[in-house]
C-alpha cells in the first residue's frame, strides 16, 4: 500500500493508553480545524471538527482542544486500539479563501 | 469508506508529458476539491469546483487545470508534466461551497520520469 508518513514524527503508545497528538497553526483567520486519520494505502479520513469560536469538543474515544491564544490544536484518544495505527493530519480551513491547509502529520505506532 | 472513487489507481507518465486523474463524488456531494501528496507530507490544497466552476485554488501554477461535469464527477489535468508532480492526487467530494466535511477518496499515485 501506500506509504505516507516516511519521514513523520512518530508517537509510540501502548494499547489501552491515551494518545495526544499535537499540531500548532499558523493562520489566526481559521474558521475551524480539523483533525483526519489517513492509513496506508488509503485517502485521509475525517475524525473530528472544532468551530473557532469553541475549545473543547468530544466525539467518540476522542477530544479536540483548541488553544487560540498559542495557537495550538491536539487530539486526544481514549483506550488506543491497534486500529488507531495511523499518520493523523490536522487541517485548517479559512472560509475567505475557500482553502483547507493540512500540517505535517504525526505517525501513530500501537504496541499490544 | 467513502463513496468517492478515483481512477486510475497508479500512472507512469514521463516529464513533458501531459495526464487527466478523475474522481467521481460520493452521491449527494456538490463540491470537489483536488490535492497533491508528496510522500512524508500532508496534501496540498489544489483547486475546488462547486457547481462546475472553480470555487478557490491554492499555490499551484496554471498547467494544473480542472474540471467538474453535471453528475459532480471531475477531472484534474496536468500538463507540462515535471519530475516534482510525483505524489499521490487526492480528491475530496462535500456539500456546499466548502465548509461542509470533505470525504476524500483513495488518491491516485503519479509518478513522473
Amino acid at each position: 500500500g501506500e506509504s505516507v508518513g516516511l519521514h513523520l514524527p512518530t508517537l509510540s503508545v501502548q494499547e489501552g493508553d491515551n494518545s495526544i497528538i499535537n499540531c500548532a497553526y499558523s493562520n489566526s483567520a481559521s474558521d475551524y480545524f480539523i483533525w483526519y486519520k489517513q492509513e496506508s494505502g488509503k485517502g485521509p479520513q475525517f475524525i473530528i471538527d472544532i468551530r473557532s469560536n469553541m475549545d473543547k469538543r468530544q466525539g467518540q474515544r476522542v477530544t479536540v482542544l483548541l488553544n487560540k491564544t498559542v495557537k495550538h490544536l491536539s487530539l486526544q484518544i481514549a483506550a488506543t486500539q491497534p486500529g488507531d495505527s495511523a499518520v493523523y493530519f490536522c487541517a485548517e480551513y479559512e472560509a475567505a479563501g475557500n482553502k483547507l491547509t493540512f500540517g505535517g502529520g504525526t505517525r501513530v505506532l500501537v504496541k499490544p | 469508506e467513502t463513496g468517492v472513487t478515483q481512477s486510475p489507481t497508479h500512472l507512469i507518465k514521463t516529464r513533458g508529458q501531459q495526464v487527466t486523474l478523475r474522481c467521481s463524488s460520493q452521491s449527494g456531494h456538490n463540491t470537489v476539491s483536488w490535492y497533491q501528496q508528496a510522500l512524508g507530507q500532508g496534501p496540498q490544497f489544489i483547486f475546488q469546483y462547486y457547481r462546475e466552476e472553480e470555487n478557490g485554488r491554492g499555490n499551484f501554477p496554471p498547467r494544473f487545470s480542472g474540471l467538474q461535469f453535471p453528475n459532480y464527477s471531475s477531472e484534474l489535468n496536468v500538463n507540462a508534466l515535471e519530475l516534482d508532480d510525483s505524489a499521490l492526487y487526492l480528491c475530496a467530494s462535500g456539500r456546499g461551497g466548502g465548509t461542509d466535511t470533505q470525504y476524500f477518496g483513495p488518491g491516485t499515485r503519479l509518478t513522473v520520469l
